[in-house]
This record gives C-alpha cells, structure tokens and sequence, in this order.
C-alpha cells in the first residue's frame, strides 16, 4: 500500500530532551515535507525536501532539523525541544510539483 | 508571498442542506495550483481536489462541486446535501509553479471548521 509512515504517533517529552521524529515513504517521491498544524493557524511549513542531500527552509523552521540521506527518509530532529513546539507534526511526500502531497497520519508531540 | 485566506472559521449546519466553504488566495505567479484537503475528526489528512490556474472549468465529483474563479481569486466548494460524515476541517492550500527556484512552498490557508448536524 502506497503511503506515508511517521513515528510516534505520540509523544510527551520534557524540555531539552532531543528527538527525533521518523518518516518514511514507499512510493519512491522527489519532495518531502514537514508540516506542524496549531489551532486557528492551519498546517505551517517547517522544512522541504527536493531530492536526497537537498534540502530547504519553510516558513517555521526555528528549533528544527532535517536530513534527507536516502529518498525514502526524512527525519524530523529537534536538538532542544521547548514547549513552543508543543503540536500536531505532519509529514508530507509528493512525486512532483504538479501534484498535491500525501500525508502520513501525525505525531502528537507535548513538550513539558 | 502567497497567501491562502478562508474567512469561515466554523460552520454549522444541518444535514441535507447545501454548503459552501470560500477560499480566497493571493499569489504573484501566474502559473500555480490550487487544491483541497479534508481532515475529518481521525486526524488524517485527505487529498480532495488540484486545479491548475489555467482550467477555470468548474468540477462535480458526486456531491461535491469547486467554483474556481480566476478574476477574484477565489476557488470556493460546495457540498450538495450535506451528511453527517462530512463534519471535518476542510483546508485550502496554493503551490506554485515550478519556476526558476524549486518553487516548493505549499501553503495551507488556516482551515474550516464544517459540522453538519444530524
């Protein structure tokens, strides 16, 4: 089945504590993308993926790393979490720029 | 910079009635693409409907139906007698055209809230 795989689905951390958060597509996509949706500001753009090694800044990028070694991953990383970061995390894979992205099913991540 | 406005925050209404979600989106491009996605109450985002900037025609698939108009930058969806399963949050969002960037950006307008009452 083509689709999307982030893990966790949950997770409540402490402050500082580093994370990461997987994920991984099947169906051998250009363009990945992370996303984190919060009440009333819908699904804001943290990084984008064009292709392995290449890599780029969305529109809330602060407190966060990617990496795309491989075509299939793109792992989210905070290095410091900080309560901030407390959302719904989404992430997305698309083959082109003409098509719309397939989302895998969130991670819930509470920063206490 | 683009920007994806959807002014109904919340809308109620009750089943079998008609309703419209708006979206209103500014870009300086004059290739781009717009689409749809639901996000019913599991969590899950789900793919509804692309329209390129150059296919003004309106489409139907069922019970649904999208207005793209091109001359007040609006591409608007209706759902023709609403049922229960609709109740979801419903997101516009605008990418832009391959350019000589990557012109990635995939912006998300802020979502509507549809409850459709029994």
């Amino acid at each position: 089945e083509a689709q999307v795989t982030q893990n966790p689905r949950y997770l409540i951390t402490v402050t500082g504590k580093k994370l990461t958060v997987t994920c991984s597509q099947n169906m051998n996509h250009e363009y990945m993308s992370w996303y984190r949706q919060d009440p009333g500001l819908g699904l804001r753009q943290i990084y984008y993926s064009m292709n392995v090694e290449v890599t780029d800044k969305g529109d809330v990028p602060e407190g966060y790393k990617v990496s795309r070694k491989e075509k299939r991953n793109f792992p989210l990383i905070l290095e410091s979490p900080s309560p901030n970061q407390t959302s719904l995390y989404f992430c997305a894979s698309r083959h082109n720029l003409l098509d719309g992205y397939t989302f895998g099913s969130g991670t819930r991540l509470t920063v206490v | 910079a683009q920007k994806v406005t959807q002014a109904q925050t919340e809308i109620s209404v009750v089943e079998k009635e008609d309703v419209t979600l708006d979206c209103v989106y500014e870009t300086r491009d004059t290739t781009y693409y717009l689409f749809w996605y639901k996000q019913p109450p599991s969590g899950e985002l789900v793919f509804l409907i692309r329209r390129n900037s150059f296919d003004e025609q309106n489409e139907i698939s069922g019970r649904y139906s999208w207005n793209f108009q091109k001359s007040t930058s609006s591409f608007n969806f209706t759902i023709t007698a609403s049922q229960v399963v609709d109740s979801a949050v419903y997101f516009c969002a605008l990418s832009e055209a391959p350019g000589l960037g990557y012109g990635q950006n995939f912006v998300f307008g802020p979502g509507t809230r549809l409850s459709v009452l029994p």
